[in-house]
């Protein structure tokens, strides 16, 4: 069965730091792109980041560009994501995603698989 | 980056066809694809590639695309349909790969 679980969540200050990790089975992780997508509660999917499948990709949203890192290790099927300098509107459930895409000319990408998400709550 | 715009809700009742837009200047040039939500749990990918539907996806469900608009069609809608669905599209600019989505649009069943 492929799956995604996503751990590391919590209650932090702002300003403060969190790392996520997103542990993968069922499928060959390596042959995939990876990326992270969150939840603000009421409100919509907003894409984080997205990784290629040996890490040489990245791409961020502006909103965490400088602040959350998104990095792979395909030895251990996981997925992970830095978030430093956290900000209350950062709070949101963070889903980990399997993306299906590729970056070269003819740019197409998607999530077929997502994890159950893991809660973030920026707050002092 | 661009916008995807839906509609904020859509209502049906059973048995009705319910079709929910998205709207977005880069439509022609990108596929779209759609996501289902139900409260509390994860989104699940419903259409791909403007009118692919994964295995597992009830046939009842359909996509279709016209210049800047794409639709998300549900044909016969059930009561088990009623979610929040999303869109979403690739975003690229120059060397830039990223993803967008559409503010979603809550279905409800009557």
């Amino acid at each position: 069965e492929v799956q995604l679980v996503e751990s590391g969540g919590g209650l932090v200050q702002p300003g403060g730091s969190l790392r996520l990790s997103c542990i993968a089975s069922g499928f060959t992780f390596s042959s995939y792109w990876m990326s992270w997508v969150r939840q603000a509660p009421g409100k919509g999917l907003e894409w984080v980041a997205n990784i290629k499948e040996d890490g040489s990709e990245k791409y961020y949203v502006d909103s965490v560009k400088g602040r959350f890192t998104i990095s792979r290790d395909n030895a251990k099927n996981s997925l992970y994501l830095q978030m430093n300098s956290l900000r209350a509107e950062d709070t949101a459930v963070y889903y980990c995603a399997r993306g299906v895409g590729n970056s070269g000319p003819f740019y197409y990408y998607y999530m077929d698989v997502w994890g159950k998400g893991t809660t973030v709550t920026v707050s002092s | 980056s661009y916008e995807l715009t839906q509609p904020p809700s859509v209502s049906v009742s059973p048995g009705q066809t319910a079709r929910i837009t998205c709207s977005g200047d880069a439509l022609p040039k990108q596929y779209a694809y759609w996501y289902q939500q139900k409260p509390g749990q994860a989104p699940v990918l419903v259409i791909y590639k403007d009118s692919e539907r994964p295995s597992g996806i009830p046939e009842r469900f359909s996509g279709s695309s016209s210049g800047t608009t794409v639709t998300l069609t549900i044909s016969g809608v059930q009561a088990e349909d009623e979610a929040d669905y999303y869109c979403q599209s690739a975003d690229s600019s120059g060397t830039y790969r990223g993803v967008v989505f559409g503010g979603g649009t809550k279905l409800t069943v009557l």
